[in-house]
């Protein structure tokens, strides 16, 4: 099992470019979940989903949007990149049995830096 | 919604000394907490989780971390460091906010050890 995969694992945008991150799980879990990380902060909660075809905001939602037409598929969309979205993106994924105790497993990250 | 906070974002041993690295929460409810570990330029893998089973819990590595509900409290301990811990530690716990697996991380602690 490769677990958690994202594509790509490096990018560089101009500010008001758009660029799609890819997550993609073999692990068949019901619940996936991005996270941006910066310094100081922790990871904070961009969107997240419960299940193929539903999603929800999180903590900081704002700039982004995100789908899950295939299960094992979770989308970051960034419409027009700002400096301030420069960060390092983590999926992760559950399996979602009960949602409290399911242990989240996580990609490798996508650092993305907006000039 | 409960809060999770690390308490020193940098904390450096000597190798073979005792790791104490520290996480409060607040919650009305009892929590679940979790501890991740990062190391440099990967994902988060998970180190240990409390789900209330058991106050004293073993997770790999060697780390170990105590449920101390009087004081709000789940720190993360080993008993002797090694080179190879060297990394960023997360406390998370559930968010409290129904059956969706969020979590709400600390702000990570950075630990180094020192030969």
């Amino acid at each position: 099992n490769a677990g958690v995969t994202q594509t790509p694992k490096f990018r560089v945008l101009k500010t008001g470019q758009s660029m799609t991150l890819l997550c993609a799980q073999d692990m068949n879990h019901e619940y996936m979940y991005w996270y941006r990380q910066d310094p100081g902060m922790g990871l904070r909660l961009i969107h997240y989903s419960v299940g193929e075809g539903t999603t929800a905001k999180g903590e900081v939602p704002d700039g982004y949007n995100v789908s899950r037409l295939k299960k094992q598929n979770f989308l970051l969309g960034l419409e027009s990149a700002a400096p301030s979205q420069t960060s390092v993106y983590f999926c992760a994924s559950s399996y979602g049995s009960g949602g409290y105790t399911d242990t989240q497993y996580f990609g490798p990250g996508t650092r993305l830096t907006v000039l | 919604a409960q809060s999770v906070t690390q308490l020193g974002s940098h904390v450096s041993v000597s190798e073979g000394a005792l790791v104490l690295l520290r996480c409060n929460y607040s919650s009305s409810v009892p929590p679940y907490l979790f501890w991740y570990v990062q190391y440099p330029n990967q994902g988060l893998q998970l180190l240990l989780k409390y789900t209330s089973a058991a106050t004293l819990v073993k997770g790999i590595n060697g780390f170990e971390a105590e449920f101390k509900k009087s004081e709000t409290s789940f720190h993360l301990t080993k008993p002797s460091a090694h080179m190879s811990d060297a990394a960023e530690y997360f406390c998370a716990g559930d968010h409290g906010s129904g059956n969706t697996g969020k979590l709400i991380f600390g702000q990570g602690t950075t630990l180094q050890v020192k030969p």
